[in-house]
């Protein structure tokens, strides 16, 4: 199974500033048939189901706020808040779909600092 | 608008059954592979099944294979998980989930649309 890992588990960002999370695969998400990174991230407000932010690494999904963005390749990965919001208070996963059994990484939780 | 909406939930016995069942409106249902996707309580994510668009082929956690068992009905726009053999470690929410992106097992494609989610608890 591929193994992802997320750093740190948790962080403290104040209003407006900037909020990086970091994601580790034990293999490569490349598939290099057509250059893409088989990683997703996800927003998870407490009780409330997760949210689709990005796919293939970097692609926001449909409504998703600008501030949201990823960035990486093969296996390091990070998602960026440019500009924390209130509203951003959550859990962040990242997931990859490169092979079953999909797996998702141990989640970071983002607080007001 | 998708929609998915799960229920079946409940409290079981070690060793018991329960059957999950969800619903979906607001797009093509056979047009998209389906997963199951479950959290234990205050836990993250875990994976647990997919089912192709058409129903013929499916795939498992290693940690549920043999005991649930997955399956759709296109007619009626419902995904089912059948749980049997429980054990604690399955207490968890169970999210129906839509593929994002295939109508087969062999693609591989994010999760785009969750349910609310259906509590399961084994416990005596």
């Amino acid at each position: 199974d591929i193994v992802m890992t997320q750093s740190p588990d948790s962080l403290a960002v104040s209003l407006g500033e900037r909020a990086t999370i970091n994601c580790k695969s034990s293999q490569s998400l490349l598939y290099t048939s057509n250059k893409k990174n088989y990683l997703a991230w996800y927003q998870q407000k407490p009780g409330q189901p997760p949210k689709l932010l990005i796919y293939w690494a970097s692609t926001r999904e449909s409504g998703v706020p600008d501030r949201f963005s990823g960035s990486g390749s093969g296996t390091d990965f990070t998602l960026t808040i440019s500009s924390l919001q209130a509203e951003d208070v959550a859990v962040y996963y990242c997931q990859q779909y490169y092979g079953n059994p999909r797996t998702f990484g141990q989640g970071t939780k983002v607080a007001i600092k | 608008e998708v929609q998915l909406v799960e229920s079946g939930g409940g409290v079981v016995q070690p060793g018991g059954s329960l059957r999950l069942s969800c619903g979906s409106s607001g797009f093509t249902f056979p047009d998209y592979a389906m997963h199951w996707v479950r959290q234990a309580p205050g836990k993250g994510l875990e994976w647990v099944s997919i089912i192709s668009g058409d129903g013929d082929t499916t795939n498992s956690a290693d940690s549920v294979k043999g005991r649930f068992t997955i399956a759709r009905d296109n007619s009626k726009n419902s995904l089912y998980l059948h749980m049997t053999s429980l054990k604690s470690e399955d207490t968890a929410l169970y999210y129906c989930v839509r593929d994002g992106r295939c109508s087969s097992v062999t693609c591989f494609g994010w999760f785009d649309s969750w349910g609310q989610g259906t509590l399961v608890t084994v416990s005596s």
